[in-house]
């Protein structure tokens, strides 16, 4: 498969530990925030989203933080498993018809 | 999986030459965006269809065009190929309003040579 991100901030994590992937976001009147997932050759994939009301907000093994402080999301990955190695992108959205903004992304290596 | 598909997954032109994309947005979702991702990099804007009606549009020259059709699938064409427009082509569908997931296809990646 094609490679996502060739100079991309990266990760490595051992299997089994939990992994936190940090995004700073740039507009303070973005309201809504997504964390997306794409694995090389493939579109991003959906993982977990947040609205700005909120400040944590959990699913199934991740964790999203949110930090309108700062401008500062991160994603929290528990048990980490050598399928969750992919490239992972924060999203911001300033509502209404605007576009999904979207991070430099990390690259999340997981060894196994 | 997600709903949404793109064709085709893989192209190769020609420098010069015109391209056209497809996509077929997940049921029940109106609204198509199309974003351009260069190897390394995020994802970025190209532009957002609603309704048939293009509705937003990024930093990208009028040679990137596109359309939607009554059953809400979309077509982005590029005219006068550039080698700079080697990238992977996501489309995405989602609802209009606030807060609404968007879900991602495949792909299709464009070589220019």
């Amino acid at each position: 498969g094609e490679s996502v991100g060739l100079h991309l901030p990266t990760l490595s994590v051992q299997e089994g530990d939990n992994s936190i992937i940090n995004c700073a976001y740039s507009n303070s009147a973005s309201d809504y925030f997504i964390w997306y997932k794409q694995e090389s050759g493939k579109g991003p994939q959906f993982i977990i989203d947040i609205r700005s009301n909120m400040d944590k907000r959990q699913g199934q093994r991740v964790t999203v933080l949110l930090n309108k402080t700062v401008k500062h999301l991160s994603l929290q990955i528990a048990a980490t498993q050598p399928g969750d190695s992919a490239v992972y992108f924060c999203a911001e959205f300033a509502s209404g018809n605007t576009p999904l903004v979207f991070g430099k992304g990390t690259r999340l290596s997981v060894i196994a | 999986e997600t709903g949404v598909t793109q064709s085709p997954t893989h192209l190769i032109k020609t420098r010069g030459q015109q391209v056209t994309l497809r996509c077929s947005s997940q049921s029940g979702h109106n609204t198509v965006s199309w974003y351009q991702q260069a190897l390394g990099q995020g994802p970025q804007f190209i532009f957002q269809y609603y309704r048939e009606e293009e509705n937003g549009r990024g930093n990208f020259p009028p040679r990137f065009s596109g359309l939607q059709f009554p059953n809400y699938s979309s077509e982005l064409n590029v005219n006068a190929l550039e080698l700079d427009d080697s990238a992977l082509y996501l489309c995405a569908s989602s609802t209009t309003g606030f807060y609404t997931e968007a879900f991602f296809g495949q792909g299709t990646r464009l070589t220019v040579v």
